[in-house]
């Protein structure tokens, strides 16, 4: 069965450390494409990051980063340098389309929050 | 340009009563989907409409319904209210549908209280 986990329920860090947010999934199809949300306190999701399942190139976007790897089924995400305006709830998600049917299986997501 | 729009915004039913939660995607997006997230979850999937019809539809009980009509725009309707039915009511738009879509773009969400 499809499944997102996010084990870590909650972090707290100080302003300027690194962070990172682990996600491991599970799925049976071998195309699948994952995301990064976060999920500011005024509760609308905001897209960060997509990977699809042929693409384990790891990437840097400023201050994140994220780190794929299909051999454990884990698609991570680390902020470097945090803000305080990095709190929030980080959602990671896993998107397939089975027989045409669309599905989309988020995770129980990690609240970060970032002390000043 | 306007993004996801969700209405009503907050909103208060008793057991048994019926809600429906309107949802206005991005221009020119196409697909909307529908999503609930109880406090402390992560969001559920519910619904899926492309086109205007359905494209795929979560574990939910048949007194949740949706449906989108030609200018996109989408409904959700919840039948016989259950005090587990509290929760935010999130809608996304995406360009297509599938996993091809790429990102989701959320709404604020409808957040729904049964009492």
């Amino acid at each position: 069965a499809q499944k997102v986990t996010q084990a870590q329920t909650e972090i707290s860090v100080v302003e300027k450390e690194d962070v990172t947010l682990d996600c491991v999934y599970e799925t049976r199809d071998t195309t699948y494409y994952l995301f990064w949300y976060k999920q500011p306190p005024s509760g609308e999701l905001v897209f960060l990051i997509r990977r699809n399942s042929f693409d384990e190139q790891n990437e840097i976007s400023g201050r994140y980063s994220w780190n794929f790897q299909k051999s454990t089924s884990s698609f991570n995400f680390t902020i470097t340098a945090s803000q305080v305006v990095d709190s929030a709830v980080y959602f990671c998600a896993l998107s397939e389309v089975t027989s045409g049917t669309y599905k989309y299986i988020f995770g129980t997501g990690t609240r970060l929050k970032v002390l000043a | 340009d306007a993004g996801v729009t969700q209405s009503p915004t907050h909103l208060i039913k008793t057991r048994g009563q019926h809600v429906t939660l309107r949802c206005s995607p991005i221009s020119g997006h196409k697909s909307v989907s529908w999503y609930q997230q109880v406090l402390g979850q992560g969001p559920q999937f519910i619904f899926q409409y492309y086109e205007k019809e359905e494209r795929g539809r979560g574990n939910f009980p048949d007194r949740f319904s949706a449906r989108q009509f030609p200018n996109y725009s989408s409904e959700l309707n919840v039948n016989a209210l259950l005090l587990g039915d509290s929760a935010l009511y999130l809608c996304a738009s995406s360009l297509r549908t599938g996993a091809r879509t790429g990102e989701l773009f959320f709404g604020e969400g409808s957040r729904l209280t049964v009492l």
